[in-house]
């Protein structure tokens, strides 16, 4: 199975503030990985798919990087509505597999 | 609009079954694989389960491997997962979600239906 490391577990910033979340895959998952964003009692929003691919309707300072085993989800200004639980999910091979997620907090 | 609407969770106990129901609407169902994941409380993701388009191929985490089914009626537009055997740690939130062919990978996930197993 492939494992997904993510980091960090937690955060806290600032609003404003330049976020990098990583993911690293156990071995090469190309670019099947995507980000989403969770708010407390709310359903997982895709932010980003294909690794950097921007889903529609997402604001243009979230970004997605990386390709093989390393990712990253960058967030460039922080926004008060940016507070939540991120996850990365690979879609390579089967078990699919999240991370275990960042909670960012103010 | 793209809609996935969950169903039949309940409290059940432990050693029970459970049939879960996932009800699409806005899209040809028939073009999508589609996914379970669920959510123990306060806790992460946990991608559960997957079915195909038009093969109706499978595959399923280890922790259900051999206790749940999942299947799917391109008739009804629906996608099902019979729960059985189930376990304290199979209480969770659990989705259905919809997966796109090729990198594209999972968009649009239902609301949730709750899954309590007491002893």
């Amino acid at each position: 199975d492939i494992q997904m490391t993510q980091s960090p577990s937690a955060m806290s910033a600032s609003v404003g503030d330049r976020v990098t979340i990583t993911c690293r895959a156990s071995q090469g998952i190309s670019n099947y990985l995507a980000w989403y964003q969770q708010k407390p009692g709310k359903v997982p929003k895709r932010l980003i798919y294909t690794a950097s691919s921007l889903q529609s309707g997402v604001p243009s300072r979230f970004s997605g990087s990386g390709s093989g085993t390393e990712f990253t989800l960058t967030i460039s200004s922080l926004q008060p509505e940016d507070f939540a639980t991120y996850y990365c999910l690979q879609h390579n091979a089967y078990p699919y597999t999240f991370g275990q997620g960042t909670k960012l907090e103010i | 609009e793209v809609q996935l609407v969950e169903s039949g969770g309940a409290l059940i106990q432990r050693g029970g079954s459970l049939r879960l129901s996932c009800a699409i609407s806005g899209f040809t169902f028939s073009d999508y694989a589609m996914n379970w994941a669920r959510q123990a409380p306060g806790k992460g993701l946990e991608w559960v389960s997957y079915i195909s388009r038009r093969y109706n191929i499978v595959y399923y985490a280890d922790s259900v491997k051999g206790r749940f089914t999942i299947s799917r009626d391109d008739a009804r537009n629906s996608v099902y997962l019979q729960m059985n055997s189930l376990r304290d740690e199979d209480t969770a939130v659990y989705y259905c979600a919809r997966e796109w062919p090729g990198p594209d990978g999972v968009d649009v996930w239902g609301q949730g239906t709750t899954v309590t197993v007491s002893s």
